[in-house]
C-alpha cells in the first residue's frame, strides 16, 4: 500500500507562472517531509523540507505548504523557469526513520 | 571527490552474467541505501545499512546481494537477473538517526537482456 501519493504524473506551466505540485500521504505518524528534484540521467537532489510543526517553509522561489488535517502537502514554484523542468518527488518519514517516496510529477515549464 | 558516486553509470548484462554496482560516499554519513526506480513506480527501497550493518531487506530476491565493507562503500552484486530487473538503481546516504534526508548518487541504468 502506497503511503505517499502524487496523483498527477505530469504538469505543464508557462514560464513566469506558478507551478503547484501536490502530494498526499496516509500515515498520520509522518512528521518530516521533503521534496526532491530529478533531471534525466541524474539522481534526485534535495530541494526543500518541512517539519510537521510548521505549515509553510519558503526558500527563494520554492514554498512548501503542509496541511496536516488533510494529510496533504504542496510545492509552489513562483515564478516558474524552464530550468525547473524536471521530475519532482515528495517523500515523508516518521520519527527520523526511512523515507517513503511518491511516484513523482514531471513538470514542464514552457518558455 | 564529494557527494555520492556510483559506478558504472550504464550497464547492460545478460541473464547469466554476474556484475556489481559500486557506490561511494564522502559525506561522513553512516547509513547507506539501495533504491530501485522503475518507470511509473515510486522509488523502492531495497536495502539499508546503518554503521555497516544491514538493517533492512525489503523482500528483495536473492539474485541481488548487497555488501557494505565500511560506512563509505556499498556494493550491489547481481547474478542471474531477469529482464524485469531493468531499472535505474540509486544509491543514497544519510545520517543514521535522525534521518533528515538522503543524498543520492546519479544512479546506474541497468538493462538486462
Amino acid at each position: 500500500d502506497q503511503q505517499v501519493k502524487q496523483n498527477s504524473p505530469s504538469l505543464s506551466v508557462q514560464e513566469g507562472r506558478i507551478s503547484i505540485l501536490n502530494c498526499d500521504y496516509t500515515n498520520s505518524m509522518f512528521d518530516y517531509f521533503l521534496w526532491y528534484k530529478k533531471y534525466p540521467a541524474e539522481g534526485p537532489t534535495f530541494l526543500i523540507s518541512i517539519s510537521s510543526i510548521k505549515d509553510k517553509n519558503e526558500d527563494g522561489r520554492f514554498t512548501v505548504f503542509l496541511n496536516k488535517s488533510a494529510k496533504h502537502l504542496s510545492l509552489h514554484i513562483v515564478p516558474s523557469q524552464p530550468g525547473d523542468s524536471a521530475v519532482y518527488f515528495c517523500a515523508a518519514s516518521a520519527l527520523g526513520n526511512q523515507f517513503y517516496f511518491g511516484t513523482g510529477t514531471s513538470l514542464t515549464v514552457i518558455p | 571527490e564529494t557527494g555520492v558516486t556510483q559506478t558504472p553509470r550504464h550497464l547492460v548484462m545478460g541473464m547469466t552474467n554476474k556484475k556489481s554496482l559500486k557506490c561511494e560516499q564522502h559525506l561522513g554519513h553512516n547509513a547507506m541505501y539501495w533504491y530501485k526506480q522503475s518507470a511509473k513506480k515510486p522509488l523502492e527501497l531495497m536495502f539499508v545499512y546503518n554503521f555497516k550493518e544491514q538493517t533492512e531487506n525489503n523482500s528483495v530476491p536473492s539474485r541481488f546481494s548487497p555488501e557494505c565493507p565500511n560506512s563509505s562503500h556499498l556494493f550491489l552484486h547481481l547474478h542471474t537477473l531477469q529482464p524485469e530487473d531493468s531499472a535505474l538503481y540509486l544509491c543514497a546516504s544519510s545520517q543514521a538517526t535522525p534521518n533528515y534526508g538522503y543524498t543520492f548518487g546519479s544512479g546506474t541504468r541497468l538493462t538486462v537482456v
